[in-house]
């Protein structure tokens, strides 16, 4: 069986700082991927980053980057530079096994960004 | 119309009513799925379809009935809910995964009060 686990309920952060959400998961799969999703308060979720498993790199977009520890089965996201607009319930996902349709979630992390 | 859309956005029904709900896709996606998010839960999958057909189906009880007359159209048949049925319903689609496990894109979700 999949996990995936989120220990931070709730965070806030003062606009232009750097946050750190963090995730941790496991699996048996030895290919899997991982997602962050943000869903603001209008309830669409949309997708952050996404990080393949085979991929030693750190997926970045923009002002998102995550920190894949795949031996410690950790993957955080950091946020540089918070916008009011991150604001948003925050969703780490995991896909095991190449082709798999199952997205296990953890229970998120409510991020409030502090003007 | 883009993305992932659900109609209703909202739906408050009683025990004895039969009603669905609807989403459709725009993205040119094969695979589409529902999903119950529940407060203070991690999302549930609850069905997937792929290419019409589906997939899975994660012990889902009876009254709620999935139905996908094509790839870019799926129903929620609900019937005889209860009140822990409550919860935002979410919709997702995805290209069919094959070797890679395609990221799946959400619409805004019917919010579901059963009374």
């Amino acid at each position: 069986a999949q996990t995936v686990t989120q220990s931070q309920p709730e965070m806030s952060v003062q606009e232009a700082e750097t946050v750190t959400l963090s995730c941790t998961y496991d699996t048996s799969e030895s290919n899997y991927y991982l997602f962050w999703y943000k869903q603001p308060p209008s309830r669409q979720m949309i997708l952050v980053i996404r990080q393949e498993a085979y991929k030693q790199q750190n997926a970045t977009e923009n002002r998102f980057s995550v920190n894949f520890q795949k031996a410690a089965k950790s993957f955080s996201l950091k946020i540089s530079d918070s916008q009011l607009g991150d604001t948003a319930m925050y969703f780490c996902a995991l896909a095991g096994g190449a082709g798999s349709y199952q997205l296990t979630f953890g229970k998120g992390t409510k991020l409030s960004v502090i003007p | 119309e883009t993305g992932v859309t659900q109609t209703p956005r909202h739906l408050v029904m009683g025990m004895t009513n039969k009603k669905s709900l609807k989403c459709e896709q725009h993205l040119g996606h094969n695979a589409m799925y529902w999903y119950k998010q529940s407060a203070k839960k991690p999302l549930e999958l609850m069905f997937v379809y792929n290419f019409k057909e589906q997939t899975e189906n994660n012990s889902v009880p009876s009254r709620f009935s999935p139905e996908c007359p094509n790839s870019s159209h799926l129903f929620l048949h609900l019937h005889t809910l209860q009140p822990e049925d409550s919860a935002l319903y979410l919709c997702a689609s995805s290209r069919p995964s094959g070797r890679e496990t395609d990221t799946q894109y959400f619409g805004p979700g019917t919010r579901l009060t059963v009374l």
